[in-house]
């Protein structure tokens, strides 16, 4: 079936320095795909998106890059803060059930100050 | 607009009992999902409903019931419960037709045992 695979699982960063987050799809019919932030206690939080007709997209210190031939996607958060401290889950498409999505298993990024 | 709203934030239940999860949304869209989130994970896919009336089955939907008489909730019914169901429970929705971004509700955090 579906799969989405998230490296790396832990991500320990200093503040200032850059993250990345890097997601593997399977279905080639994908075609959106999202990146949520979860903080403790709490729903997850629709950060960026991408769909398949673009290349890249940025929203300030946030950017999603998508390769679709090779089907990965990345997260890159430049100037981190301890506020971006989270875990992070990308997402993908299902292409049989209307927009919803395949999640990867989230990748807990902290930011030491 | 307060959003996706789901209730109880907390139950726990005893082997063999039933309880309804609900959920809400007050931004008339019409495609609605429950999610389960094990520690560690990502999100699964329970159900999904594209509007009311109609329901399909998620990644695993074996334990569970959903209904969808009205745009606005989509209650997830648990019969007869079992420890593999102790989880957290999102409720997300999206409006397709403008943009596949869904918005997911606070959680509730089952436990039974």
């Amino acid at each position: 079936g579906e799969n989405v695979e998230q490296h790396p699982s832990t991500l320990s960063v200093q503040e200032g320095d850059s993250a990345v987050i890097k997601c593997t799809y399977s279905d080639s019919a994908s075609n959106y795909f999202p990146w949520y932030k979860q903080e403790l206690g709490k729903g997850p939080q629709l950060i960026i998106d991408i769909r398949s007709n673009v290349g890249e997209k940025k929203d300030q210190r946030i950017a999603v890059t998508l390769n679709k031939t090779a089907k990965h996607f990345s997260l890159h958060i430049t100037e981190t803060q301890p506020e971006d401290s989270a875990v992070y889950f990308c997402a993908a498409s299902i292409r049989q059930a209307g927009t919803a999505l395949i999640f990867g298993k989230g990748t807990t990024l902290s930011v030491s100050s | 607009n307060a959003g996706v709203t789901q209730t109880p934030k907390f139950r726990i239940l005893k082997i063999g009992q039933s309880m309804t999860l609900q959920c809400t949304q007050d931004m008339n869209h019409n495609y609605m999902y429950w999610y389960r989130q094990d520690p560690g994970m990502g999100l699964k896919l329970i159900y999904y409903s594209v509007g009311a009336g109609i329901t399909d089955k998620g990644e695993v939907p074996n334990g569970y019931n959903v209904s969808r008489s009205t745009t606005e909730d989509f209650p997830l019914r648990l019969e007869l419960a079992a420890p593999s169901q102790t989880s957290v429970y999102f409720c997300a929705s999206s409006y397709s037709d403008r943009g596949p971004e869904q918005y997911f509700g606070p959680g509730t955090r089952l436990t039974v045992t």
